[in-house]
């Protein structure tokens, strides 16, 4: 099994749908993440959670709503979202220092290719 | 909050040359820099990394280099080859605020065979 899974790795939806992506890991990490990658634009820090504790990011609109169940686990629910959030939603995880095994890399999975229409 | 500029955003070399990307960082407390490669349709992979008690570490044809006083960072690539083509991003880590990771906007490397 990979470090980090995604799924679905593609979905298509309406602007009045509600979906939800979702991620798991296999690697034993305290902290997840989710960015959004768009053409010609850096990755998005979007959401932290570490250590379980969701670490706020005021500039994500409310049309997204992250959930962390425990360590290994981190959903992305979305409603009524907008043409302008097609894009590749990739999730990750790292170990927060101080807690081994510590070497600091971030994770990714294959991302989730989201078109809304 | 961190912010990472990286230049350029697209970078062309002939097989053999030298690649160099440069990225600067603002925030002082940023101690970790790794560096990620993109391959078209895939995940970023961490290629190099570098902590902020060190000014350089090489990986074979891959070095990265840190300036703290200046705040910045740059990923030397020698040799480069045709394998070596993807979108490279650099990142800033900040282990206080829940160990959040920052990144450039990515450089586009092309190697022509």
């Amino acid at each position: 099994e990979t470090g980090v899974t995604q799924t679905p790795r593609h979905l298509v939806m309406g602007m009045t749908n509600k979906k939800s992506l979702k991620c798991e890991q296999h690697l034993g990490h305290n902290a997840m993440y989710w960015y959004k990658q768009s053409a010609k634009k850096p990755l998005e820090l979007m959401f932290v959670y570490s250590l379980e504790e969701r670490v706020e990011n005021n500039s994500v609109p409310s049309r997204f709503s992250p959930e962390c169940p425990n360590s290994s686990h981190l959903f992305l629910h979305l409603h009524t979202l907008q043409p302008e959030d097609s894009a590749l939603y990739l999730c990750a995880s790292s170990q927060v220092p101080g807690h081994t095994p510590n070497t600091g890399e971030l994770f990714f999975g294959e991302g989730s290719r989201l078109t809304v229409l | 909050g961190e912010n990472v500029e990286q230049h350029p955003s697209t970078l062309s070399v002939q097989e053999g040359d030298s690649a160099v990307i440069k990225c600067t960082y603002s925030d002082s407390a940023s101690n970790y820099f790794p560096w990620y490669k993109q391959e078209l349709g895939k995940r970023p992979q961490l290629i190099i990394d570098i902590r902020s008690n060190v000014g350089e570490k090489k990986d074979q044809r891959i070095a990265v280099t840190l300036n703290k006083t200046a705040k910045h960072f740059s990923l030397h690539i020698t040799e480069t080859q045709p394998e070596d083509s993807a979108v490279y991003f650099c990142a800033a880590n900040i282990p206080n605020t829940g160990n959040q990771f920052y990144f450039g906007t990515g450089t586009s490397l092309t190697v022509i065979p």
